[in-house]
């Protein structure tokens, strides 16, 4: 099976810019969860997305945002860039196994915000 | 309040030594799943383990084996004979029954590195 994916691998903006990211889970998974990290912060969850409905959400602003297609795809939206938004944004892909989940990441896409 | 402390920063070994990176974690809900996972320089996480709160038996895989102990709230990882490869920043991730939905609260994460 596919891993997996996110486009695009590499991303320079400028302040006040927005810019979409990409991923594509794995076959099968319905559930698609984002995350950002950074040196001081860490990885923290932003949002996650289950048939195309939000149904989970951390605590970023309201200009980070997302959505989920039919086919199970999902973007990531942040509107007006600032510099802290630079960080690496990691897509998970979830398999759900009976009470439990099990996150499967991608590569990440890493946002550079100048 | 659900927290994770991976109190180890940064840990240097030479290749052949055992080493063993700590995660204590904190949570309200009886029901839980740790978890842990092994970031390379590429960015990926890559799952290694999850263990539920109900399951305390230690595991081994290959070299890798965790000790879990809901009594001192860890779940210790060891790497036996570390290799090169082994090289990476690892997370320790804890998620709770009640809250689920994609969301683990991760650990700072302990880069390892292990010097032939």
């Amino acid at each position: 099976k596919a891993g997996v994916t996110q486009t695009p691998r590499y991303l320079i903006k400028t302040r006040g810019q927005q810019v979409t990211l990409s991923c594509s889970p794995i076959s099968g998974h319905r559930s698609v969860s984002w995350y950002q990290q950074t040196p001081g912060q860490g990885l923290q969850f932003l949002f996650e997305y289950f048939s195309e409905t939000q149904r989970n959400k951390g605590n970023f602003p309201g200009r980070f945002s997302g959505r989920q297609f039919s086919n199970s795809r999902s973007e990531m939206n942040v509107s007006t860039l600032e510099l802290g938004d630079s960080a690496l944004y990691l897509c998970a892909s979830t398999l759900h196994e009976g009470r439990s989940e099990k996150l499967f990441f991608g590569s990440g896409t890493q946002l550079s915000v100048l | 309040a659900q927290k994770v402390t991976q109190a180890q920063t940064e840990i240097s070994v030479v290749e052949k030594e055992d080493v063993t990176l700590d995660c204590v974690y904190e949570t309200r809900d009886t029901t839980y799943y740790l978890f842990w996972y092994k970031q390379p320089p590429s960015g990926e996480l890559v799952f290694l383990i999850r263990r539920n709160s109900f399951d305390e038996q230690n595991e081994i895989s290959g070299r890798y084996s965790w000790n879990f102990q809901k009594s001192t709230s860890s779940f210790n990882f060891t790497i036996t004979a570390s290799q090169v490869v082994d090289s990476a920043v690892y997370f320790c991730a804890l998620s709770e029954a009640g809250n689920q939905g994609g969301k683990l609260i991760f650990g700072q994460g302990t880069e390892l590195s292990v010097k032939p």
